[in-house]
């Protein structure tokens, strides 16, 4: 596709339900990144993939986040047992890196609200 | 302990004035540095950047300036139009450091 396509754009979950979020990057972006939006705030690192390497998870909050990118294209975030702590808005940005320039592409987002 | 620092949560600027939106960080490895802009319900676009071998960069309205002995950066609009009301994050990363980090953000409001 011409952009980074995230799915679902919206997500109600009950409190302990376990989540999965979708990104579809660029064709050939070799890295994949996933942020974490709380309100107000700037997006907040999470985990790197290069192609389905997963380099560098050191922003997942807790061993409930779960990240992979099997094929080295598309990516799932799984969040398990849901808190309300985790309503965000969860981003998915990709480029052609490395080296890494910081230009990324991002996609809409996918918003978790958790009851 | 945040590395990209932006103090001014909200900024409002009159139509056709310049803008200047300003940002620190701390770590000593960045040397690249960004802006991205966001509007509502979508996601950040990348706007402009700046290598730490350079104190500016310029494209069409928007500057960039970086003074590295600072640990200080500052985008220049100039002049402001009402499309160009949204919230700007300022961004840090390094060619040896995978993490792309982002500032809290200013939104910034051009009033026609």
């Amino acid at each position: 596709g011409a952009g980074v396509s995230q799915s679902p754009r919206y997500k109600v979950a009950k409190r302990g339900q376990d989540v999965a979020l979708r990104c579809d990057p660029i064709s050939g972006h070799v890295s994949l990144f996933w942020y974490q939006q709380a309100l107000g705030q700037g997006p907040e690192f999470l985990t790197y993939f290069q192609n389905e390497a997963q380099l560098d998870k050191s922003g997942l909050p807790s061993d409930r986040f779960f990240a992979e990118r099997p094929e080295g294209s598309v990516s799932t975030l799984k969040i398990q047992r849901t808190q309300q702590e985790d309503s965000a808005v969860y981003l998915c940005a990709s480029s052609l890196g490395p080296p890494n320039t910081g230009e990324l592409f991002f996609g809409e987002g996918s918003r978790l609200t958790v009851l | 302990d945040q590395q990209v620092k932006q103090n001014s949560p909200s900024l409002s600027v009159q139509e056709g004035r310049i803008s200047i939106l300003n940002c620190d960080y701390t770590n000593s490895m960045f040397d690249y540095f960004l802006w991205y802009k966001k509007y509502p319900a979508e996601g950040p676009t990348f706007l402009i950047s700046i290598s730490s071998i350079k104190d500016k960069n310029e494209d069409g309205r928007f500057t960039v300036f970086l003074n590295k002995s600072a640990k200080h950066l500052s985008l220049h609009i100039v002049p402001s139009q009402p499309g160009d009301s949204a919230v700007y994050f300022c961004a840090a990363t390094g060619t040896s450091y995978d993490k792309v980090i982002f500032g809290p953000g200013t939104s910034l409001s051009v009033i026609p």
